[in-house]
């Protein structure tokens, strides 16, 4: 149980353009659902929050027209990187969590976007 | 400020040899305590957390920690590791009133056959 799953796994663009990231809870409802990024060799920096049906919050420094997160229902939630730039280009990892999974957060696989 | 700090960065080791990775928080109130391993080009998987209780909690695949709460320590421990352990490990705290998780660097484990 506990699975989240995310789409695409990795997706190249060329700058400019806008990319979306969706992540499923698939066998539990996310309450929550976060959105990292994680850089190589580094730990995961967060960069917002967002509860089902309510306005996601952003860690600071983190631009929230850049970062569209939409959590449009308890088992999916979506990541927008508008007008995607090469300092974009970065490993995004959503997880999950619902009172189901007693309070702990379950990771998806992660998305490699490349921004040329 | 609330944080966590992994004292090793990289460790490496030989199989069979035993494992301790240090974990330290600064936070202020009750906290949930995880360990999260990242094996290569694969997600984060949960090893093992810390709600409450016995303060020497067991994971999966062999691993434990234990909960100092004296010491703010959450340290990992293994008494035999394996090649198939090799892997980022990571420590993260969660504040009781909070949802969100604060992770450490991590320490990159390698384990030679």
């Amino acid at each position: 149980g506990a699975v989240v799953s995310q789409h695409p796994s990795w997706v190249i663009c060329k700058s400019g353009t806008s990319v979306k990231i969706e992540c499923r809870s698939l066998d539990f409802q996310a309450t929550t659902m976060f959105w990292y990024r994680q850089f190589p060799k580094q730990s995961l920096m967060l960069m917002a929050t967002s509860n089902e049906g309510s306005k996601a919050t952003y860690e600071q420094g983190v631009e929230k027209d850049k970062f569209l997160i939409n959590h449009a229902s308890l088992t999916l939630s979506t990541l927008t990187v508008t007008s995607a730039h090469p300092e974009d280009s970065s490993f995004y990892i959503c997880s999950a969590f619902g009172p189901s999974v007693q309070e702990t957060q379950y990771f998806g696989p992660g998305t490699r976007l490349l921004v040329l | 400020a609330q944080s966590v700090s992994q004292h090793n960065h990289h460790v490496i080791l030989s199989e069979a040899a035993s494992l301790e990775l240090g974990c330290n928080y600064s936070y202020g109130g009750t906290v949930n305590l995880f360990w999260y391993v990242q094996y290569p080009g694969q997600h984060l998987q949960l090893l093992l957390k810390y709600f409450s209780g016995d303060p020497l909690v067991k994971g999966i695949k062999g691993f434990e920690a234990e909960f100092i709460k004296s010491k703010f320590s959450f340290n990992l421990r293994k008494p035999s590791v394996q090649w198939s352990d090799t892997a980022e490990y990571f420590c993260a705290v969660k504040g009781y009133n909070t949802d969100k998780l604060i992770f450490g660097t991590g320490t990159r484990l390698q384990v030679f056959p």
